[in-house]
């Protein structure tokens, strides 16, 4: 099983949809979570942390769900400037060693 | 503003040949890394330096190499050792605190014939 598991999609989802994202993790003692955003042939942007409590900037909400190791990401009222690969974070310890990617989803907003 | 810079964005080299890909950051940050991406991939650690003066490996180290005598810098050398080279390079850095994230400068493409 790999580390850190994404579904590479494509998602392909009209304008105004809301459309969510799991990333699952192997390692039950990781620490922090984040998720970034990178656009085509560009480096990943940080979109935001994610936090135990769940947290929202806009119209983005991300969650982790500890239980079942995975963290999601749901975008709501998608917009076309959306359309980017969503890689997952996780870090088990904090070591800078130990920070581990997904693949990555793709997602299409289509007008 | 502050940032990290990573020159130059496109390199094109013969095989055989080693190159370095720069990378300087004026966020004071004291870690930073050294990542490979290849399509459809996972970013893949190649060098990650804590502090000035000290680097260590990370999971694909081989044929690559670093320095870091500044705090600013942290060139990566692509040798001829490295076989399959060709690939988008990309450096980041983050503050001090365990759980802080990754910053990223733009990167590098590298494509050797």
């Amino acid at each position: 099983r790999k580390e850190v598991e994404q579904d590479p999609g494509p998602f392909n989802v009209p304008e105004g949809a809301t459309v969510a994202f799991n990333c699952t993790y192997s390692n039950s003692a990781s620490q922090s979570f984040f998720w970034y955003r990178q656009d085509c042939r560009k480096e990943p942007k940080l979109l935001m942390s994610v936090y135990s409590s769940g947290n929202e900037d806009g119209r983005f909400t991300a969650q982790l769900n500890r239980a079942s190791q995975y963290i999601s990401l749901l975008i709501r009222d998608s917009k076309l400037s959306d359309s980017a690969t969503y890689l997952c974070v996780v870090n088990p310890s904090g070591s800078a060693r130990q920070l581990t990617f997904g693949s990555g989803t793709q997602l299409t907003v289509l007008p | 503003d502050g940032g990290i810079t990573q020159s130059p964005k496109y390199l094109f080299r013969k095989e055989g040949q080693n190159v370095t890909l720069s990378c300087e950051q004026n966020l004071n940050h004291d870690a930073m890394y050294w990542y490979r991406q290849d399509p459809g991939q996972g970013l893949r650690l190649i060098y990650y330096s804590q502090i000035v003066n000290d680097f260590q490996k990370g999971d694909i180290a081989e044929g690559y190499s670093v320095s870091r005598e500044k705090k600013e810098s942290f060139p990566l050398t692509v040798t001829s050792a490295q076989k399959n080279p060709t690939a988008f390079y990309l450096c980041a850095s983050r503050p001090s605190g365990e759980y802080s994230p990754l910053h990223f400068g733009n990167g590098t493409r590298l494509t050797v014939t």
